[in-house]
């Protein structure tokens, strides 16, 4: 299956900034998507990264506060704008689609670690 | 939208002996209903999962069972293993747009 790589793996940031994770696979994909998954909870889908378009959010996430990238069939980017201590938590994004694997499977990143101080 | 409730939150076996975790959803389109397995620290991981034109499906000592009229699906382990121990998510999706909604997952512990 691809190969997965998020970075950074981890970073702590202060109250105000944005960060910006990138997700990259090794092999074109068809869909790729972003999860946050708080300290001991499950995953919560953010949105979908639509390759030339606009990403779709879920309810309660907004493009402000989460713009999305996705530009080509293995790349995409999540940033986390204006960050508060609310928005620690872990942000994997998940691939799928890629060619050799049923369409509706899904495999994760290894996640990035955000700490907002 | 999908909810998708898993039971127990916790739960404890004895090396050996079998566990099982049990999920409901609410969205009668959904068909396509994959387990994750999750080890402290690490991204979660594929283990099994099963489609709506399908009752059952096992994989060694997992196996996956469907009730697609009561909407509920269920993980069975078993000749459970210490290496086991890990937090198990369920969740459910649609084919089309394939967004998965996942449980709020169960804590095993196998005590060797």
């Amino acid at each position: 299956s691809a190969v997965i790589s998020q970075k950074p793996s981890r970073d702590i940031c202060q109250r105000g900034t944005s960060l910006t994770i990138q997700c990259q696979v090794d092999s074109q994909v068809t869909m790729m998507f972003w999860y946050r998954q708080q300290p001991g909870q499950s995953l919560t889908l953010i949105a979908t990264a639509n390759q030339g378009s606009e990403a779709t959010y879920e309810s309660g996430f907004v493009i402000d506060k989460f713009p999305i990238s996705r530009p080509n069939l293995t790349f995409s980017t999540l940033t986390v704008s204006n960050m508060s201590p609310e928005d620690s938590s872990i942000y994997l994004c998940s691939v799928g689609g890629e060619r050799g694997t049923a369409a509706y499977e899904q495999y994760f990143g290894p996640g990035t670690r955000l700490t907002v101080t | 939208g999908e909810n998708v409730e898993q039971h127990p939150s916790t739960l404890s076996v004895q090396e050996g002996d079998s566990a099982v975790i049990k999920c409901t959803y609410s969205d009668s389109a959904s068909n396509y209903f994959p387990w994750y397995k999750q080890e402290l620290g690490k991204r979660p991981q594929l283990i099994i999962d099963i489609r709506s034109n399908v009752g059952e499906k096992k994989d060694q000592r997992i196996a996956v069972t469907l009730n697609k009229t009561a909407k509920h699906f269920s993980l069975h382990i078993t000749e459970t293993q210490p290496e086991d121990s890990a937090v198990y998510f369920c969740a459910a999706s649609r084919n089309t747009g394939n967004q998965f909604y996942f449980g709020t997952g169960t804590s095993l512990t196998v005590i060797p």
